[in-house]
């Protein structure tokens, strides 16, 4: 299965900035996916990177606030803009493997204050 | 609708004995259905996976589930579980490439000595 490399692995930010996450997998996909869990919950996806197109987001999350790029088929970063305490959660990315299930991230702790 | 229930949001077990976590699926076409295990502060591991052919599935660090179309159910078992085991327990639901999965809200996992 595919290996993903995320980072950072944590970071508290100030409320009002924004952060940038990377995943960087080992072989080529053609989506990547990133969702987030909150405190105590379950994950929910926030959208999917396509290579080559805009990334298509779930109902309640907007490019403005969670942009994504995608620039090849191995690289995609979250950015988590104009942070307020309600942002702190795990962001992770995920990948599918060639039919093996999908394999995530290891995961960035956001705490924002 | 498609989703996931797993009725159950904790469960204690005494080490060493057997250990069934429940799972529910609502899924408009075939189901391919996956259990994910997240230990504190960790990313999430897939334990295994059921796509097609036998209903009994054996996946990594002795768990197995068995897929019951009748009861839409994919419940996770182990014959004696390790303190190890305690962790955060996720079904999820979905197609097995590149489309979005749905996850249940989780079973979190004690040990008693």
């Amino acid at each position: 299965s595919a290996v993903i490399s995320q980072k950072p692995s944590r970071d508290i930010c100030q409320r009002g900035t924004s952060l940038t996450i990377q995943c960087q997998v080992d072989s080529q996909v053609t989506m990547m996916f990133w969702y987030r869990q909150q405190p105590g919950q379950s994950l929910t996806l926030i959208a999917t990177a396509n290579q080559g197109s805009e990334a298509t987001y779930e109902s309640g999350f907007v490019i403005d606030k969670f942009p994504i790029s995608r620039p090849n088929l191995t690289f995609s970063t979250l950015t988590v803009s104009n942070m307020s305490p309600e942002d702190s959660s795990i962001y992770l990315c995920s990948v599918e493997g060639r039919g093996e299930g999908y394999t995530f991230g290891s995961g960035t702790r956001l705490t924002v204050v | 609708a498609q989703s996931v229930t797993q009725p159950d949001i904790h469960i204690t077990v005494s080490e060493g004995a057997s250990l069934e976590l429940r799972c529910n699926y609502s899924y408009g076409a075939t189901p391919y259905l996956f259990w994910y295990v997240q230990s504190p502060g960790q990313g999430l591991q897939l334990l295994l996976k059921y796509f097609s052919g036998d209903t009994l599935v054996q996946g990594i660090k002795g768990f197995e589930a068995e897929f019951k179309r009748s009861q839409s159910s994919f419940n996770l078992r182990k014959p004696s579980v390790h303190w190890s085991d305690a962790a955060e327990y996720f079904c999820a639901v979905g197609p097995p490439r590149d489309d979005k999965i749905i996850f249940g809200k989780g079973t979190r996992l004690h040990i008693l000595p």
